[in-house]
């Protein structure tokens, strides 16, 4: 079975602070899917990234970045300068392999930026 | 390009009423996904197609809950009847079967249908 745990339910900073959000998965797989979900207010979700379990290399894009660690089971979301647009429920979810496309999805983090 | 469509954004009904989510993925995207997402249970998958077939509909509550996928460009989730409990947000996703077949590309969602039972 597959898991995704985010432990931290809420969080909040202010404004121009940088933040991570933690997500630890368990999979029996060794090919396999994580993404980062943002749900802001409107409620829609918006994807922001996927990797797959081949590639460990971090990422970053503009004020976010993403730290990929096999060993730890880990794949943690920082916010360098948050803004208060950045205020969002973020999910951190994770896929396998064909026949078990589904997404299974953490509970989520609600970031609050204060201004 | 057009994301994923959904409708009706909001639906209220009473409980006993019949219900029918619609969704329409994205033009190409060979499997689509309903998710539910609820305060108690977070966001759990339903019911997922791929070429119109279903594939795996263990998540589907009970026999109360429907969903077909006529053609590559429609879907239903019908709930029927309704009740207070169903009352959550429903997610319809499209993605693409990744070159290779090992697997399937991102998923992108649609708005979602805020349904309440009353």
């Amino acid at each position: 079975a597959q898991k995704v745990t985010q432990a931290q339910t809420e969080i909040s900073v202010v404004e121009k602070e940088d933040v991570t959000l933690d997500c630890v998965y368990e999979t029996r797989d060794t090919t396999y899917y994580l993404f980062w979900y943002k749900q802001p207010p409107s409620g829609e979700l918006v994807f922001l990234i996927r990797r797959n379990s081949f590639d460990e290399q971090n990422e970053i894009s503009g004020r976010y970045s993403w730290n990929f660690q096999k060993s730890t089971s880990s794949f943690n979301f920082t916010i360098t300068a948050s803004q208060v647009v950045d205020s969002a429920v973020y999910f951190c979810a994770l896929s396998q392999n064909f026949g078990n496309e589904k997404l299974t999805f953490g509970t989520g983090t609600r970031l609050t930026i204060i201004p | 390009d057009a994301g994923v469509i959904q409708s009706p954004r909001h639906e209220v009904t009473e409980m006993g009423q019949e219900v029918t989510l619609r969704c329409k993925p994205i033009s190409g995207h060979d499997y689509l996904f309903w998710y539910r997402q609820t305060m108690m249970r977070g966001l759990e998958l339903l019911i997922y197609f791929n070429n119109n077939v279903p594939i795996d509909d263990s998540g589907m509550p009970e026999d109360r809950f429907s969903a077909k996928m006529p053609n590559a460009s429609f879907s239903t989730l019908k709930i029927q009847p309704s009740e207070p409990r169903d009352s959550a947000v429903y997610f319809c996703a499209s993605s693409l079967r990744l070159a290779g077949g090992v697997g399937t590309d991102t998923q992108y969602f649609g708005p979602g249908t805020r349904l309440t039972v009353l």
